[in-house]
C-alpha cells in the first residue's frame, strides 16, 4: 500500500515555464487536495476535490490549475511559473466524510528561478 | 476566518524533560482538531484527531488534549527521536468542508 505518492520530488523551473506536479493515491479516497508550505506560514490550501470531475479553489489558488479525471489522480499544474511559487507542495487525501484522517504525501520541492 | 496559533515556535528539551506544546484556535464550529508530526524533508505524519472538548488521546510518549479554545500536546520523558516539527490543524464544521487550517508549527529538539 503506497498511500499518497507525489512526483517529482525536486524540480527547478525558469520563470514562465509550465509544469505538472503529479499526485496519486491507492486508498480509494474521494477527497484530495494540494497544499503549499512556506517558512513561517504553515500549510495553505491551493485546490481540492471531493470526487472525480469535481474541483474547487482553496485559500491560494492563483497561478495553479487542477483536474480530477479519476479517483486516484489529482495533478497540479503551474501555468506560468513565478518566483513566488517557489515552495514545498504537498498532496493529501482522505475518505469523503468530514472528520476523517487526512494523509499527506512526501512533498515536491519546487524552485522557480 | 479560522485561525490557528501554535506556541512556542521552537522548544529545546533535554532527554527525559517533559513539556507541552500549545495550539490555540478560533473557528466558528469545530469538526476536528488534528495533530501531525513532520520530519525534515518529509510530509506531515498523522498523530491524533480530537473532536470535542475534554477528549484526550495518547500514543507512546504523546498525549493530546482539547478544550473549547486550545489543544495541548504533552510530551512525557521525550527521547531524541521525538525531535520534529509538530503541526496543529483545525477542520471547520460547516457543510461538507474538509480542508484543514494549519498553524505554523512548533519545532521540537530533544537533546541527548
Amino acid at each position: 500500500n503506497a498511500g499518497v505518492t507525489q512526483t517529482p520530488k525536486f524540480q527547478v523551473l525558469k520563470t514562465g515555464q509550465s509544469m505538472t506536479l503529479q499526485c496519486a493515491q491507492d486508498m480509494n479516497h474521494e477527497y484530495m487536495s494540494w497544499y503549499r508550505q512556506d517558512p513561517g506560514m504553515g500549510l495553505r490550501l491551493i485546490h481540492y476535490s471531493v470526487g472525480a470531475g469535481i474541483t474547487d479553489q482553496g485559500e491560494v489558488p492563483n497561478g495553479y490549475n487542477v483536474s480530477r479525471s479519476t479517483t486516484e489522480d489529482f495533478p497540479l499544474r503551474l501555468l506560468s511559473a513565478a518566483p513566488s511559487q517557489t515552495s514545498v507542495y504537498f498532496c493529501a487525501s482522505s475518505y469523503s466524510t468530514a472528520g476523517n484522517t487526512i494523509y499527506f504525501g512526501e512533498g515536491s520541492w519546487l524552485t522557480v528561478v | 476566518e479560522d485561525q490557528v496559533t501554535q506556541s512556542p515556535e521552537a522548544l529545546r528539551l533535554q532527554e527525559g524533560e517533559s513539556s507541552s506544546l500549545n495550539c490555540s484556535y478560533t473557528v466558528s464550529g469545530l469538526r476536528g482538531l488534528f495533530w501531525y508530526r513532520q520530519d525534515p524533508g518529509k510530509g506531515p505524519e498523522f498523530l491524533f484527531t480530537l473532536y470535542s472538548a475534554g477528549e484526550e488521546k495518547e500514543k507512546e510518549r504523546l498525549k493530546a488534549t482539547l478544550t473549547k479554545k486550545e489543544s495541548f500536546l504533552h510530551i512525557t520523558a521525550p527521547k531524541p527521536e521525538d525531535s520534529a516539527t509538530y503541526l496543529c490543524a483545525v477542520q471547520e464544521a460547516s457543510g461538507s468542508a474538509r480542508q484543514l487550517t494549519f498553524g505554523s508549527g512548533t519545532q521540537l529538539t530533544v537533546l541527548p
